[in-house]
């Protein structure tokens, strides 16, 4: 079946503006995750929503950013008034949440540039 | 968040070498995970360690889960040029599944 899908792949935006990354997951994942990677670092956790509860948003770093799941599927991240720092490749993963092991299945990504 | 610490952070070896990496916390995790990054692209996952002691093959590669659940260890025996990536730990934090991500370490085998 399909992975998960990102797009746009690429996104060059001016500081300032705001963004929408979008995610498209795993047909019966119930659980999805938003990730930030900068250049040569590991991963850094956003955003989870699992199944009807409410999202764990603890590692969002500003309120700059936010993000929702419409229908239990699709998920859009948005980024408001964007800043350089912002800039970095935004991963998106789904599982199948609880009776799973965990294990997430990543989109290719979406490389945000912010000049 | 636990502390989570991977070693080396950077690996650069010749074709045909042996490598290990590590995965080390103070805190007992009931599984881990393993998962792979090649340059522009997500994670795939290698391996799920579930059981402490555990060791899970995958042909060249060898994945052990420490006896206390706190620790894990990746071995890679003659390593290849594909073999390079980003090497990522990721124990399960919660029921549904939440990973913590080590920040890596970047395994390069040059031919």
């Amino acid at each position: 079946g399909a992975g998960v899908s990102q797009s746009p792949s690429n996104k060059v935006t001016e500081k300032g503006k705001d963004v929408e990354l979008r995610c498209d997951p795993i047909s019966g994942h119930t659980a999805l995750y938003w990730y930030r990677q900068s250049l040569g670092q590991g991963l850094e956790f956003l955003i989870y929503f699992q199944g009807n509860s409410a999202p764990d948003k603890s590692g969002l770093p500003s309120d700059r950013f936010s993000a929702e799941r419409t229908g239990g599927s699709v998920s859009t991240l948005t980024i408001q008034r964007t800043q350089q720092e912002d800039s970095a490749v935004y991963l998106c993963a789904s599982s199948l949440g609880q009776g799973g092991q965990g294990e997430q299945y990543f989109g290719p990504g979406t490389r945000l540039t912010v000049t | 968040t636990q502390l989570l610490e991977q070693s080396p952070q950077f690996l650069s070896i010749q074709e045909g070498e042996n490598l290990t990496v590590y995965c080390n916390s103070s805190s007992v995790f009931s599984s881990l995970q393993w998962y792979r990054q090649e340059p522009g692209e997500g994670p795939v996952l290698l391996v799920t360690v579930v059981t402490g002691g555990e060791v899970k093959k995958l042909k060249r590669l060898t994945f052990q889960f420490g006896d206390a659940r706190k620790d894990s260890s990746l071995h890679i025996t003659a390593a290849q040029p594909g073999d390079t990536g980003l090497y990522l730990c990721a124990p399960r934090t919660d029921s549904w599944g939440k990973l913590q991500f080590g920040a890596g370490t970047q395994v390069v085998v040059t031919p």
